[in-house]
């Protein structure tokens, strides 16, 4: 089974700080990446597929890359409603294992 | 617009069965590949397995094999997720969620996801 593995596991972050968020795979994955957004009580959204795809309705700030076995993902600038977890997962074949997910708090 | 509804909240002893349905609406039932996901308190996700509705053809994490089902009903378009031999650590919140894909050739990962359903192991 594929591995993924996030970090930082957490971080503290002011509104409109850049955050980057880190991914990597156990063996390559290509672009088989999708990054969620999940806050507390709700079920996780999609933000980001294919690496580097931004779903749509998702804020152009969250932006993806990557490809093979690393991957990040970017807030450009943090919002208050950017406050959240953030798991990645991979699509390459099942079973598709998510990371451990990032929290992301305020400073 | 694409709406997943699953059943209620479940209380189970240790050592029991649960069935969580996820009803689908607003697409084509046939086309698009179900993913089961959990999540215990405070904890990760944890991918758990996939239907194909076209078909039925399953993939489940090895973990859970012999321990987890998935069927579907494609006249009511509901899938269902069955877990026997229930222990505490089942104690989770249970997701299903549809596949981004519109063609079951490919698995895009989980895009629509149900409101969860909470499964908790008591004695």
């Amino acid at each position: 089974d594929i591995q993924m593995t996030q970090s930082p596991s957490s971080l503290s972050a002011s509104v409109g700080d850049r955050v980057t968020i880190t991914c990597r795979a156990s063996q390559s994955i290509r672009t088989y990446l999708n990054w969620y957004q999940q806050k507390p009580g709700k079920a996780p959204n999609l933000l980001i597929y294919a690496a580097s795809s931004l779903q749509s309705g998702v804020p152009s700030r969250f932006s993806g890359s990557g490809s093979g076995t690393d991957f990040t993902l970017t807030i450009s600038s943090l919002q208050p409603e950017d406050f959240a977890t953030y798991y990645c997962q991979h699509t390459y074949t099942p079973p598709l294992t998510f990371g451990g997910g990032t929290k992301v708090d305020i400073k | 617009h694409v709406q997943l509804v699953q059943s209620g909240a479940e209380v189970k002893k240790p050592g029991a069965s649960v069935k969580v349905s996820c009803k689908a609406s607003g697409y084509t039932f046939t086309n698009y590949y179900l993913h089961w996901v959990r999540q215990a308190p405070g904890q990760g996700l944890e991918w758990m397995g996939i239907i194909n509705p076209s078909g039925g053809g399953v993939s489940y994490v090895e973990k859970f094999q012999g321990r987890v089902t998935l069927t579907l009903d494609t006249s009511t378009s509901t899938v269902y997720m069955e877990l026997t031999s229930l222990k505490f650590e089942d104690t989770a919140m249970y997701y299903c969620a549809r596949d981004g894909a519109s063609t079951v050739a490919t698995i895009a990962g989980p895009y629509d996801w149900g409101q969860g359903t909470l499964v908790t192991v008591s004695s």
